[in-house]
């Protein structure tokens, strides 16, 4: 089955600080990968996708990064952290089966 | 550009009583429609689809009706159960690219 290995589970940093979420994907071979975030009482944005190695598409401008090195490997940087980063953050893919799989998600508290 | 809407971000149902999902979608490419289910600091979970030949699928308490002239989709639940309280997702995905995209969500609030 498709699974997706995406940690930390939770995670404080002050502003200021550099940001690495990392997903990995096993169980299927050249999926699409997302970047999903929601923010504390808003609904699920996409903030990158990802249809193959090093090819990233960004959704929204922000003070966010995305990387595919590796086929089954999708990170999230940034250099800097601000406060409004705070949220839930979501690495998801489609590969192939019709519905898509998801990691367990990234608390991140910007303080 | 948000390809697929909930523009209802909250909805409060009774306990018993039938809730309604709605989706809006601007692509018409899109072919395969799905619903999910998410609980506080969890991945969301697959709850039903549709194929975009179809305009209903059933399981269970929940049914999706898909209005492909309209680029409508709803998710009915009955009978509602506090259980059910949760986020829902609706997801657009289409092509053998399997690109895939998501509605902002919709907090259901079932009351006993």
């Amino acid at each position: 089955s498709q699974t997706i290995h995406q940690w930390p589970a939770t995670l404080v940093q002050p502003v200021g600080s550099p940001l690495s979420l990392e997903c990995t994907v096993e169980g299927t071979s050249n999926p699409n990968l997302y970047w999903y975030r929601q923010a504390a009482g808003r609904g699920l944005q996409l903030l990158f996708y990802s249809v193959g190695i090093g090819q990233i598409s960004s959704e929204v401008p922000q003070n966010l990064s995305a990387s595919r090195p590796q086929d089954r490997q999708f990170i999230l940087s940034s250099k800097k952290l601000l406060l409004s980063d705070s949220g839930f953050y979501l690495c998801a893919g489609t590969g192939s089966g019709t519905e898509a799989f998801f990691g367990q998600g990234t608390r991140l508290t910007v303080v | 550009d948000q390809q697929v809407k909930q523009n209802s971000p909250s909805l409060s149902v009774q306990e018993g009583r039938i809730s309604i999902l709605n989706c809006d979608y601007t692509n018409s490419m899109f072919d395969y429609f799905l619903w999910y289910k998410k609980y506080p600091a969890e991945g969301p979970t697959f709850l039903i689809s549709i194929s975009s030949i179809k305009d209903k699928n059933e399981d269970g308490r929940f049914t999706v009706f898909l209005n492909k002239s309209a680029k409508h989709l709803s998710l009915h639940i009955v009978p509602s159960q506090p259980g059910d309280s949760a986020v829902y997702f609706c997801a657009a995905s289409w092509g053998h690219n399997n690109d895939m995209r998501f509605g902002a969500g919709t907090r259901l609030t079932v009351k006993p």
